[in-house]
C-alpha cells in the first residue's frame, strides 16, 4: 500500500499566477481533504471531496478550488497567487462510513513558496 | 479564542523522560480526537486516535480524553531521541473523516 502521495513535492511561483496541486488517496478511501499549514502552525482545512462533490468547506477564499476524479484522486487548484500562499499543502485521505474507526492519514504535502 | 489550544513549546526533556502534551477545546460538539506526529517537512503521521471519553494505550504511548474538562493529552514513557517532532491535536464533531480542527502544535526535543 502506497498510502497518500502527493506531487510535485516542492514548487515555486510568483505573484498572480496559478498552480494545481495533486493528490492521490490510500488504497480504499473515498474521501479526499485538503489543508493549509503555515510555518510554525496547526494545518488548516481548506475542503473536503466526496463523491466527485465538495462537502466542506474551511473559511478560504473562491481562489482556492478542487476537483475529485472518479477513481478518488483529487487537485487542488490556486488562482492569483499571493505571499500568503507560501505554505506546505496537505492532502489527507479516508473513508466516509458509520466506523468510529474512519479517520485521515496525511500525504507528505506540496511545499508552494510565492515569490 | 481559538476553538483549540496547544502550547507551542518548545519542550526539552532527557532520554528515557515521560512526556506530557496537552490540548485544551473549546467545543463540546468535539468526540473524535486524534493525535499526529510531525517531522520537520513531512507530513503528519497518525499516533492515536480516540472516540468520546476515556484512556487508550499504545506501546508507549497513552491518550486520554476528559470532555467534561474540555482536555486531551498524550503520555510518551521512555522518550527516545527518535521522538524529536511536533505533536498535534486534532478534532472533529462528526467523525474521524470529517473535517479536522488542529492545534497549533507542540515541539519535543528529546536529548540523548
Amino acid at each position: 500500500d502506497a498510502g497518500v502521495t502527493q506531487s510535485p513535492t516542492h514548487l515555486i511561483k510568483t505573484r498572480g499566477q496559478q498552480v494545481t496541486l495533486r493528490c492521490s488517496p490510500k488504497s480504499g478511501h473515498d474521501t479526499v481533504s485538503w489543508y493549509q499549514q503555515a510555518l510554525g502552525q496547526g494545518p488548516q482545512f481548506i475542503f473536503q471531496y466526496y463523491e466527485e462533490e465538495e462537502r466542506q468547506r474551511g473559511n478560504f477564499p473562491d481562489r482556492f478550488s478542487g476537483h475529485q476524479f472518479p477513481n478518488y484522486s483529487s487537485e487542488l487548484n490556486v488562482n492569483a497567487l499571493l505571499l500568503g500562499d507560501s505554505a506546505l499543502y496537505l492532502c489527507a485521505s479516508s473513508r466516509t462510513g458509520t466506523s468510529v474507526s474512519d479517520t485521515q492519514y496525511f500525504g507528505p504535502g506540496t511545499r508552494l513558496t510565492v515569490l | 479564542q481559538k476553538e483549540v489550544e496547544q502550547d507551542p513549546g518548545p519542550l526539552s526533556v532527557p532520554e528515557g523522560a515521560i512526556v506530557s502534551l496537552n490540548c485544551t477545546y473549546s467545543n463540546s460538539a468535539f468526540q473524535y480526537f486524534m493525535w499526529y506526529r510531525q517531522y520537520s517537512r513531512k507530513g503528519p503521521e497518525l499516533l492515536m486516535y480516540t472516540y468520546s471519553s476515556g484512556n487508550k494505550e499504545d506501546g508507549r504511548f497513552t491518550a486520554q480524553v476528559d470532555k467534561s474538562s474540555k482536555y486531551i493529552s498524550l503520555f510518551i514513557r521512555d522518550s527516545q531521541p527518535s521522538d524529536s517532532a511536533t505533536y498535534l491535536c486534532a478534532m472533529s464533531a462528526w467523525g474521524g473523516y470529517n473535517k479536522l480542527i488542529f492545534g497549533a502544535g507542540t515541539r519535543l526535543a528529546v536529548h540523548p
